[in-house]
């Protein structure tokens, strides 16, 4: 049972686009949810997060949006450059739980 | 500072062997966190450490895994007569995480596992 959902396998978007991966969820019991970027070879990066108390955070070119009555979430990338093409995972956790839970990421391909 | 460390990078082995990997965590980080990653998945968590003890194992998927702390700071997780299907990316992560707020964790390279 995927707790982490997103739909989305890949995404390819113009350079100076904007770049929306979604993410949808079924547990109500998250608390956090985390965003992660991995190059090829590399480990998973952490790169913006939100508490299920707030609805939106910002962070330079890189904002999430959080619907919790949709258990729904995105990240949006503006504008999107090359370098931020990789896979983008999608992560939660509850307050007291350590483990994070992992959608299936979504490859991104910016295209110059 | 040094981030997460792993090694091997990659190891081939042969089905029913035993094999050990490595991960030194970032120097202070309390949390130690083992994940697997297969093709086409997202990681699949499988055994946290606070301090020295497995504060939570459940995601182990039999007992031919297990994982050791023993002072605290470097891990091992320890695979006995693998299967194919252990083939994977091995990953550890380390957290200071103080119980609030967000679990953000640090993430090593990782170890590919091939099991032939």
């Amino acid at each position: 049972d995927q707790q982490v959902k997103q739909n989305s396998p890949s995404l390819s978007v113009q350079e100076g686009r904007i770049s929306i991966l979604n993410c949808d969820y079924t547990n109500s019991m998250f608390d956090y949810f985390l965003w992660y970027k991995k190059y090829p070879a590399e480990g998973p990066t952490f790169l913006i997060s939100i508490s299920s108390i707030k609805d939106k955070n910002e962070d330079g070119r890189f904002t999430v949006f959080l619907n919790k009555s949709a258990k729904h979430l995105s990240l949006h990338i503006v504008p999107s450059q090359p370098g931020d093409s990789a896979v983008y995972f999608c992560a939660a956790h509850t307050g007291n739980n350590r483990k994070l839970i992992w959608g299936l990421g979504t490859s991104l391909a910016v295209n110059p | 500072g040094a981030g997460v460390s792993q090694t091997p990078s990659n190891k081939v082995t042969e089905k029913g062997k035993y094999v050990e990997l490595r991960c030194d965590p970032i120097s202070g980080h309390t949390a130690l966190y083992w994940y697997r990653q297969s093709l086409g998945q997202g990681p699949e968590f499988l055994i946290y450490f606070q301090g020295t003890g497995a504060a939570d194992d459940s995601g182990l998927p039999n007992d031919r895994f297990f994982a050791v702390r023993p002072e605290g700071s470097v891990s091992t997780l320890k695979i006995q007569r693998t299967e194919r299907g252990d083939s994977a990316v091995y990953l550890c992560a380390s957290s200071s995480w103080p119980g609030q707020g967000y679990n953000e964790q640090f993430f090593g390279p990782g170890t590919r596992l091939t099991v032939l």
